[in-house]
């Protein structure tokens, strides 16, 4: 069974544009979440995706958007970008959601310069 | 507000030692929680979930145990390899996301 992919895994941009980032869960799973990693705030929630409705949203300003198709992949956009937002973005899946085990893909690092 | 905190943050051990990996959390409502290993540049491998019901779980040399009403679980790792190295990361699930905390750095050298 083919585990949690993400593309591209290595993207350098440029302030005030803007990146999509790509997610494809485990086959069978509908639930997408997506995390930023940086070194000083560690691992924080973006939002969570299922059956097509974004479900949960954490503490991120409306630049970081996300949205995920009828074949439960997903995207992550985040446009403006700023210096701050460079990190690795990680998305998970699972089956339902809330109570089953996450799966986490391989990252996206993303440096804005 | 749920916290999630690590105790140590680093861990340096000769091959072959038992140790073993804290976590604390503040809010005991939780659904369930999950052991991660995270290698340098890479995503997060999952290692051993546990539900809010269970005590601990188990899987080969690796054994996590769970008490809600103290706000601990640990992770128990046996006879240590150098192939352990990463980084160890344990995450709460309440309501709708993860919360995870800072992770310990574990090195073992042979």
């Amino acid at each position: 069974k083919a585990g949690v992919t993400q593309t591209p895994r290595y993207l350098i941009k440029t302030r005030g544009q803007q990146v999509t980032l790509s997610c494809s869960p485990i086959s069978g799973h509908r639930s997408v979440s997506w995390y930023q990693q940086t070194p000083g705030q560690g691992l924080q929630f973006l939002f969570e995706y299922f059956s097509e409705t974004q479900r949960n949203k954490g503490n991120f300003p409306g630049r970081f958007s996300g949205r995920q198709f009828s074949n439960s992949r997903s995207e992550m956009n985040v446009s403006t970008l700023e210096l701050g937002d460079s990190a690795l973005y990680l998305c998970a899946s699972s089956l339902l959601g809330t109570s089953n085990e996450q799966f986490f893909g391989p990252g996206t690092r993303l440096t804005v310069l | 507000k749920q916290e999630v905190t690590q105790i140590p943050a680093a861990l340096s051990v000769p091959e072959g030692e038992n140790l073993v990996l804290n976590c604390s959390f503040t809010d005991s409502a939780i659904y369930n929680l999950q052991w991660f290993r995270q290698d340098p540049g890479k995503g997060l491998t999952s290692l051993l979930l546990i539900q809010s019901s269970q005590r601990e779980q188990t899987s080969g040399r690796l054994n996590a145990s769970l008490d809600k009403s103290s706000g601990r679980s640990t992770l128990y790792i046996a006879a240590s390899q150098p192939g352990d190295s990463a980084t160890y990361l344990c995450a709460v699930r309440k309501t709708d996301k993860l919360i995870f905390g800072t992770g310990t750095r574990l090195q073992v050298f042979p």
